[in-house]
């Protein structure tokens, strides 16, 4: 268990859809991170929140969004779903910069 | 941005070989090299990591060398069995004002035969 929390564990939705994928990261820490998975473009940064703040951004689609709430959970929210969405949706989160990232056990998004 | 090459892509060893994956970076200012050990359908696990400061760094069966020069660093197991199959990525972090981001590398799919 790497004490970050991800929910739901899968989601199934249709093209067109918007989905809230949660992330609750370890206790103590400040930065989450999002990454997404697919078989073909391997383990893609999307965006980084830290304490809050918008810290860092990837190649995350303007469709998608992201925010991190006071008591440091974040949400990312993915609206105007494609088919090419479906993905292994992982949260991570760390202490501070260059600290070891932890990973949740991510969202499988699949879009039908 | 930051560029990670990682290679092989699969790699196949009888159990009690060894084990070697390479990877190469573009940003000479990345500072911060993770190794993740991902099991079908899992989350990737960090196994080892490594500073710049630092030429190797072990931990039992499992060691990383970078070359910061070369840009490279590699991750050697030891006396592999067969729970080590798995998907080995390997990163990077982006230097400057990109913090902790990281860049992964496309994966290699290591099978250790009993």
């Amino acid at each position: 268990d790497s004490g970050v929390t991800q929910t739901p564990k899968h989601l199934i939705t249709a093209t067109g859809q918007r989905v809230t994928l949660r992330c609750s990261p370890r206790s103590g820490d400040l930065s989450v991170y999002w990454y997404q998975q697919s078989l073909d473009q391997g383990l893609q940064f999307l965006i980084q929140y830290y304490n809050g703040e918008e810290r860092a951004k990837g190649n995350i689609l303007e469709r998608f969004s992201a925010q991190q709430f006071p008591d440091l959970h974040s949400e990312l929210n993915l609206s105007s779903l494609e088919l090419g969405d479906s993905a292994l949706y992982f949260c991570a989160s760390n202490a501070g910069d260059n600290q070891p990232q932890h990973f949740g056990d991510g969202t499988r998004l699949s879009i039908l | 941005g930051e560029n990670v090459e990682q290679h092989p892509s699969t790699l196949s060893v009888q159990e009690g070989d060894s084990a070697v994956i390479k990877c190469t970076y573009s940003d000479s200012a990345s500072n911060y090299f993770p190794w993740y050990k991902q099991e079908l359908g899992k989350r990737p696990q960090l196994i080892i990591d490594i500073r710049s400061n630092v030429g190797e760094k072990k931990d039992q069966r499992i060691a990383v060398t970078l070359n910061k020069t070369a840009k490279h660093f590699s991750l050697h197991i030891t006396e592999t069995q067969p729970e080590d199959s798995a998907v080995y990525f390997c990163a990077a972090n982006a230097g400057g004002t990109s913090y902790g981001k990281l860049t992964f590398g496309q994966g290699t799919i290591l099978t250790v035969h009993p």
